[in-house]
């Protein structure tokens, strides 16, 4: 089950900034632990987009932003592409024995 | 290049096993936590298992305790799930992915290994 919550669905047209919301708790992110995003584009396993809440690995484009604020944390995307349409899922540490990494929801991001 | 190819998939009977194996190449396996992640079919990420870099701790997700054993194999860069007492429920893409420290993120994926548990 997951522990954080995305928004289903998030739409733009090319060009435009769209934002993806993350919310935990107390237990995970308030927690301090840090939050990392994945893309997962149609039939593909899931690519790591951000690291320690605002890093991105190379070859991700500057496009990709990610912040962290109390239980929270988003993903902004600017200058949206076509290629940019897929699920996307943060994802951090549950600090629980009941399940140790925990993701969120997953948010569809469809460019208009 | 560091890839990590799964396999052992299948179509099993409800409360019958599968092994799956996960090979590992072009990073230093041993050094690592290693994670099982899955995801039903249309749903999201969810965390199934792990283990350390010598194999001594072991975690689970809470509805796969007793029925589910993670394992390695640093020698042959491999790492396994034993999976005993299939359900329904566990039909999902496995995919194996190498966390990049503790408390932390997956930085490589496989490509998934589909388990599907029907009659």
């Amino acid at each position: 089950q997951s522990v954080l919550t995305q928004p289903p669905s998030v739409s733009g047209a090319p060009g435009q900034r769209v934002t993806i919301s993350c919310t935990g708790s107390s237990s995970n992110i308030g927690a301090g632990y840090d939050v990392h995003w994945y893309q997962q584009l149609p039939g593909a396993a899931p690519k790591l987009l951000i690291y320690g809440n605002s890093n991105r690995p190379s070859g991700v484009p500057d496009r990709f932003s990610g912040s962290r604020s109390g239980t929270s944390a988003s993903l902004a995307i600017t200058g949206l592409r076509a290629e940019d349409e897929g699920d996307y899922y943060c994802q951090s540490y549950g600090s629980s024995l009941s399940a140790l990494y925990v993701f969120g929801t997953g948010t569809k991001v469809t460019v208009l | 290049e560091v890839q990590l190819v799964e396999s052992g998939g299948g179509l099993v009977q409800p409360g019958g096993s599968l092994r799956l194996s996960c090979t590992v190449s072009g990073l230093t396996f041993s050094s690592y936590w290693m994670n099982w992640v899955r995801q039903a079919p249309g749903k999201g990420l969810e965390w199934v298992a792990n283990i350390n870099q010598d194999g001594t701790e072991k975690y689970y997700l809470d509805s796969v305790k007793g029925r589910f054993t993670i394992s390695r194999d640093n020698a042959k860069n491999s790492l396994s799930l034993q999976m005993n007492g299939l359900r329904a429920e566990d039909t999902a893409i496995y995919y194996c992915a190498r966390v990049r420290y503790t408390y932390g993120h997956h930085d490589y994926w496989g490509q998934g290994t589909l388990v599907t548990v029907s009659s």
